[in-house]
């Protein structure tokens, strides 16, 4: 069975750092590459960053590109998503979404995780 | 590209027929997908390359479409199946990844 878990959400102050994890079983993790999608609260969904299998190749959002970092740690299966100058607007439950791909991360996705939620508030 | 999902929102009973569009404002060929999500639920892939059902996804969802306009069809509604429905494009970068606004079926 394909599982990916979200964890490392949580309240977290703007201009502060938070850093998200995707633990993943089930699959050959080092074969796919995988994303983070967002959705604000009672809103749609938003692509953030994805990274290839290898983690040689990765793409960000406009809105997220500076400020936030996707890597992988093929030996032990778990994407990262490092969130820096956190803003009011990333707000949002954080999914991780597995592509279809080795190499390209413009692909569909299909499983996807549970969530994590970011609240950035002071 | 933006994806504009129609209607916002559908009343459908169950045993009916559901039909949701999606259009793009430039064409993806058939690089074109549709999820479902339930209430504090990750998404589900129904649809993808326009067409092509995913593994265990019932033969009541049938998704068509290509270049700009894709439609998806839900077929003899039973009760699971009220939910939040997504588009997804994923053409080639950039502009690489964009999702729809969602419809939501209800009862």
């Amino acid at each position: 069975e394909v599982l990916l878990l979200e964890s490392g959400g949580g309240l977290v102050q703007p201009g502060r750092s938070l850093r998200l994890s995707c633990a993943t079983s089930g699959f050959t993790f080092t074969n796919f590459a995988i994303s983070w999608v967002r959705q604000a609260p009672g809103k749609g969904l938003e692509w953030v960053s994805g990274i290839s299998a290898s983690g040689g190749s990765t793409h960000y959002a406009d809105s997220v590109k500076g400020r936030f970092t996707i890597s992988r740690d093929n030996s032990e299966n778990t994407l990262y998503l490092q969130m820096d100058s956190l803003r009011a607007e990333d707000t949002a439950v954080y999914y991780c979404a597995k592509g279809l791909s080795f190499g390209s991360v413009i692909d569909y996705f299909d499983y996807w995780g549970q969530g994590t939620l970011v609240t950035v508030s002071s | 590209i933006v994806l504009t999902q129609s209607p916002v929102s559908v009343s459908v009973s169950p045993g009916e027929t559901a039909t949701l569009s999606c259009r793009a404002s430039q064409s993806v060929s058939r690089n074109f997908a549709w999820y479902q999500q339930k209430p504090g639920r990750g998404l589900r892939l129904l649809i993808y390359g326009a067409s092509t059902r995913a593994t265990g996804v019932p033969d009541r969802f049938n998704g068509s479409g290509s270049e700009t306009d894709f439609t998806l069809t839900i077929s003899s509604l039973q009760p699971e199946d009220f939910a939040v429905y997504y588009c997804q494009q994923y053409s080639s970068w950039p502009p690489g990844i964009t999702f729809g606004p969602g419809t939501k079926v209800e009862i």
